[in-house]
């Protein structure tokens, strides 16, 4: 099994409904993120997470939301989808500590907005 | 987060040494220089990280000059499977708001 989960993997839905891209994690790692990925860029930071108290904006908060249920789960809502939100969604984790660069990803979320 | 530099894309053939720069010339003291490997619809993976002279692991290595201000990752014999998107990402990676951006990475493209 993955350590780091997401559901669903592919999903198509239409303009204006709500989604919500579940992340959970089997690493035991504090720190938790979304990311975002359109074809052929990198991948932007929408959300970070260091603990389950903490919830951070990344570069593009804007219509999204997140929630972290407990250390091991972070999801990921759109409170009302729209076209240009259509994207491969990705969740990672990381340890906290100094300088550490090592992030673990999941598999993705394939998000279709029609 | 220092700005990154790195080709767009290389091309190379199966069992040559790839060599792909990134210059990073606002580094600053805290930062530390990480490289990630992409394949597609597959979440970036890490390969390597550094902060000065020279760093190996069994897949990579990454050599860095004394002025820090640029990087080199180093993959040894390549072979198809190699082929995939590599980025640098250069920061103090302690806060995870530096993690802005993979930006647009280099594109391999290992042929036989």
């Amino acid at each position: 099994d993955a350590d780091v989960t997401q559901t669903p993997r592919n999903r198509i839905t239409k303009t204006g409904k709500r989604i919500m891209l579940e992340c959970s994690q089997t690493k035991g790692h504090d720190r938790m993120y979304w990311y975002r990925q359109d074809p052929g860029l990198g991948l932007r930071l929408i959300y970070y997470s260091f603990d389950v108290k903490d919830i951070n904006k990344g570069e593009i908060s804007d219509g999204y939301s997140v929630s972290r249920q407990a250390q091991a789960k972070f999801s990921l809502s759109l409170e009302s989808a729209i076209p240009n939100q259509t994207a491969l969604y990705f969740c990672a984790t990381s340890w906290g500590g100094l300088n550490t660069g090592e992030l673990f990803f999941g598999e993705g979320s394939r998000l279709t907005v029609l | 987060l220092a700005k990154t530099t790195q080709p767009i894309s290389m091309d190379s053939y199966e069992g040559q040494e790839v060599n792909i720069t990134c210059s990073h010339n606002n580094i600053a003291t805290n930062d530390y220089i990480t490289w990630y490997q992409q394949f597609p619809s597959q979440g970036p993976r890490f390969i390597i990280q550094g902060y000065k002279t020279k760093v190996t692991n069994e897949v990579a290595s990454l050599f860095i000059p004394a002025d820090r201000k640029s990087s080199t990752l180093s993959l040894p014999r390549v072979s198809l499977s190699d082929t995939a998107v590599y980025y640098c990402l250069v920061g103090d990676f302690s806060n995870a708001g530096n993690m802005l951006t993979f930006g647009g990475g280099t594109r391999l493209m290992v042929k036989p």
